[in-house]
C-alpha cells in the first residue's frame, strides 16, 4: 500500500533560523505531493505543492524539493517566525482513481522567539 | 468567499445517538471529502464525492453514511455513534477529482461520543 511518513514527529527552531522538515514516501508511482500547515483548532492550509516533473518549487519563504531516486520530500521554511508553529503534513495524491489525498502524521513545528 | 464552512463546531453525543455533520463550500468545486483526524495521525478518509450525484467510500468509511445534496453541500451521517468515532472532522473540496487537484479544508467539527 500507499504510506507518506514523516522523519521527525517534533522540531524547535530559533526564531530567525531556517526550518527543514522532512517526508518519506513509499508508492514511486506517486506524481503529485503536497504541504499543508495545521495551526491549533484549524483544518489544513495549503501551503505549497510540487509534481514528479521538478525537483524544487519555490514560494514565499518556503521551498518544497523532491528527490525521486530517494522518495523523499522537504520543506524549508526561511527564517522561520512565530506564526511558522504548526503541525505540518505532507500529502500524496492516493493511486485509487479519485483525487484523495493520503497525509503522513505530522511533525510539530515550535518556533522559539 | 467563505471557502469550506463546517456546521457543528463541536458535539458531544451518546454511545448510539446519531447526527449528521454538515459541510458548504462556496467555490464552485465539483469535489468534496470527508476525513476524520485522530491524535498522532494524519487524516484518514472517510467518503468523497467525486461529482455532485457520486458518492465513493474512502479508507474508513465503516459506521458513517454520506449525502451530496447538491453542488455545494456534503453531508456526513453517523447512525450509531461509538466512542471510537470520537475524532475530529474535516470536510474539503477540490475543483475536480482524477487528476492531482489541491483540497481546501474547513475548520473542522470536533465529535465527543461517551
Amino acid at each position: 500500500g500507499e504510506s507518506v511518513g514523516l522523519h521527525l514527529p517534533t522540531l524547535s527552531v530559533q526564531e530567525g533560523d531556517n526550518s527543514i522538515i522532512n517526508c518519506a514516501y513509499s508508492n514511486s508511482a506517486s506524481d503529485y505531493f503536497i504541504w499543508y500547515k495545521q495551526e491549533s483548532g484549524k483544518g489544513p492550509q495549503f501551503i505549497i505543492d510540487i509534481r514528479s516533473n521538478m525537483d524544487k518549487r519555490q514560494g514565499q519563504r518556503v521551498t518544497v524539493l523532491l528527490n525521486k531516486t530517494v522518495k523523499h520530500l522537504s520543506l524549508q521554511i526561511a527564517a522561520t517566525q512565530p506564526g511558522d508553529s504548526a503541525v505540518y503534513f505532507c500529502a500524496e495524491i492516493g493511486r485509487t482513481g479519485a483525487n484523495n489525498l493520503f497525509f503522513g502524521t505530522g511533525t510539530r513545528l515550535t518556533v522559539i522567539p | 468567499n467563505a471557502g469550506v464552512t463546517q456546521t457543528p463546531k463541536f458535539q458531544v453525543l451518546k454511545t448510539g445517538q446519531s447526527m449528521t455533520l454538515q459541510c458548504a463550500q462556496d467555490m464552485n468545486h465539483n469535489s468534496m471529502y470527508w476525513y476524520r483526524q485522530d491524535p498522532g495521525m494524519g487524516l484518514r478518509l472517510i467518503y468523497y464525492s467525486a461529482s455532485e450525484g457520486t458518492t465513493d467510500k474512502g479508507e474508513v468509511p465503516n459506521g458513517y453514511n454520506v449525502s451530496r445534496l447538491n453542488k455545494r453541500e456534503f453531508s456526513l451521517r453517523l447512525e450509531s455513534a461509538a466512542p471510537s468515532q470520537t475524532s475530529v472532522y474535516f470536510c474539503a473540496s477540490s475543483e475536480r477529482s482524477g487528476g492531482p487537484e489541491t483540497q481546501y479544508f474547513g475548520p473542522g467539527t470536533r465529535l465527543l461520543v461517551l
